[in-house]
């Protein structure tokens, strides 16, 4: 079964702070994606990569910074943060075509 | 612009049959999924349809028309356990060299006895 596994599934920073969010997967899957979740408004996408040392921007990137140095693990970078910033934070990965799996989620708190 | 439509909320009762309907507005498609979130868990993986036409897996069942921009989420001999948000998206166009999937806000189902 394909794992991916999320640093913190809680965590709660404050304003201005620097937050590092990570995610570790371990099916050797080229692509790797980072979602916020928020009520009412769905998944939206903040950024991907589809292979070591590259990068997309998603759909609402402003105010985040993402790392991939390594094919397993997808870094979620926010450099500043901010209180429009709390929010359930998502990655998953996938391979070519095929449907994305998720991780458990980390649920942000910025005070 | 991409738009993806599904209800809000439904709720259906213990054993009954549910339809949970998905509409799509999208640059682009190439496959439409389901997916299965509980409350405070991570979504997990139903579906997918990328021709016309009904998908059954077991208890649940997807239906696509491309021409219509219309899928749906088929639910029979619903349980207590199936009360959780079902999740539609669509991948669209190609961004950046890659097909991005785009999410619905989610209907959340509850079943009761």
């Amino acid at each position: 079964d394909v794992k991916v596994t999320q640093s913190s599934r809680y965590l709660v920073k404050r304003t201005g702070e620097k937050v590092f969010l990570e995610c570790v997967q371990d099916m050797d899957h080229e692509n790797m994606f980072w979602y916020r979740q928020d009520p009412g408004l769905g998944l939206r996408l903040i950024y991907f990569s589809y292979d070591v040392k590259m990068k997309e921007k998603g759909d609402i990137p402003e105010g985040y910074s993402v790392s991939r140095e390594k094919k397993e693990r997808f870094s979620l970078i926010l450099e500043s943060a901010s209180t429009n910033q709390t929010s359930m934070y998502l990655c998953a990965s996938s391979s070519g075509t095929a449907g994305q799996f998720f991780g458990p989620g980390t649920r942000l708190t910025v005070l | 612009g991409q738009n993806i439509d599904q209800p809000t909320e439904m709720t259906a009762t213990e054993g009954a049959i549910v339809q949970i309907n998905c509409t799509y507005q999208t640059s682009g498609f190439n496959g439409l999924f389901w997916y299965q979130q509980h409350a405070g868990e991570a979504p997990t993986f139903l579906s997918y349809n990328v021709l016309d036409g009904l998908e059954e897996k077991g208890r649940f069942s997807s239906f696509l028309s491309r021409s219509k921009g219309y899928s749906y989420l088929l639910l029979k001999e619903l349980q207590m356990k199936d009360s959780a948000s079902y999740l539609c998206a669509v991948r669209g166009g190609l961004s950046g060299g890659y097909n991005k999937l785009i999410f619905g806000a989610g209907t959340r189902l509850a079943v009761h006895p």
